[in-house]
């Protein structure tokens, strides 16, 4: 089956300070990835789709220049919180399409900032 | 319905019992609703992608229903077993983009 793998899966890190988190489709071509916040008790919220060798498109009210998206191969996409604040901390998770219907998830990442 | 919605939000059912949840989801411009499974520590699983009014579909002893008119989908859980416990997700997606929206899930949890 196809797996989508994301790193890493919580990280701690202090206030200014920048995360990378990175997903991979390990078995499959990714021509879309997706990225997904999720706060407690709340639903995953779309925050942008990246399509391989082009800019990422930014949903409404996500900051572009505070969550940067790069999807510079088919088989990675990253996303990189900048100037990391508490407000940042929640629960960030990729999916991947393979051009088909369904998605497949990573098993997302926990951000806390200090 | 603006927004996708899930009920309920959590249900504590007994190994065997067969149990159902509910997927309200806009009617207009609908073109595909995606149910997913998520065990916890783990990554979210698609169990199905319907698009037809009146589509069912079955996996193992899951199923869900489809009424695209109304907008509303069932899952369905005949046995329930422990390893059922999970979050269930149902997303819609409407014609024109590529965008799916989550419901808030249905947490199920299955006790011996």
């Amino acid at each position: 089956g196809a797996v989508v793998s994301q790193h890493p899966s919580w990280v701690i890190c202090k206030s200014g300070t920048s995360v990378k988190i990175e997903c991979r489709s390990l078995d499959f071509q990714a021509t879309t990835m997706f990225w997904y916040r999720q706060f407690p008790k709340k639903s995953l919220m779309l925050m942008a789709t990246s399509n391989e060798g082009s800019k990422a498109t930014y949903e409404q009210g996500v900051e572009k220049d505070k969550f940067l998206i790069n999807h510079a191969s088919l088989t990675l996409s990253t996303l990189t919180v900048t100037s990391a604040h508490p407000e940042d901390s929640s629960f960030y998770i990729c999916s991947a399409s393979r051009g088909n219907e369904k998605l497949f998830f990573g098993s997302g990442t926990q951000l806390s900032v200090l | 319905i603006l927004n996708v919605e899930q009920s309920p939000q959590s249900l504590h059912v007994q190994e065997g019992d067969s149990t159902n949840f509910t997927c309200s989801f806009p009617s207009s411009n609908f073109y595909a609703l995606h149910w997913y499974r998520w065990e916890t520590a783990k990554s979210p699983e698609a169990l199905f992608v319907m698009t037809l009014n009146g589509d069912e579909k079955k996996k193992g002893r899951i199923s869900a229903t489809l009424n695209t008119k109304e907008g509303y989908s069932y899952l369905y859980i005949k046995g329930s077993q422990p390893e059922d416990s999970a979050t269930y997700l149902c997303a819609s997606r409407g014609g024109g983009g590529n965008k799916l929206t989550f419901g808030t899930g249905t947490q199920l949890k299955v006790e011996l």
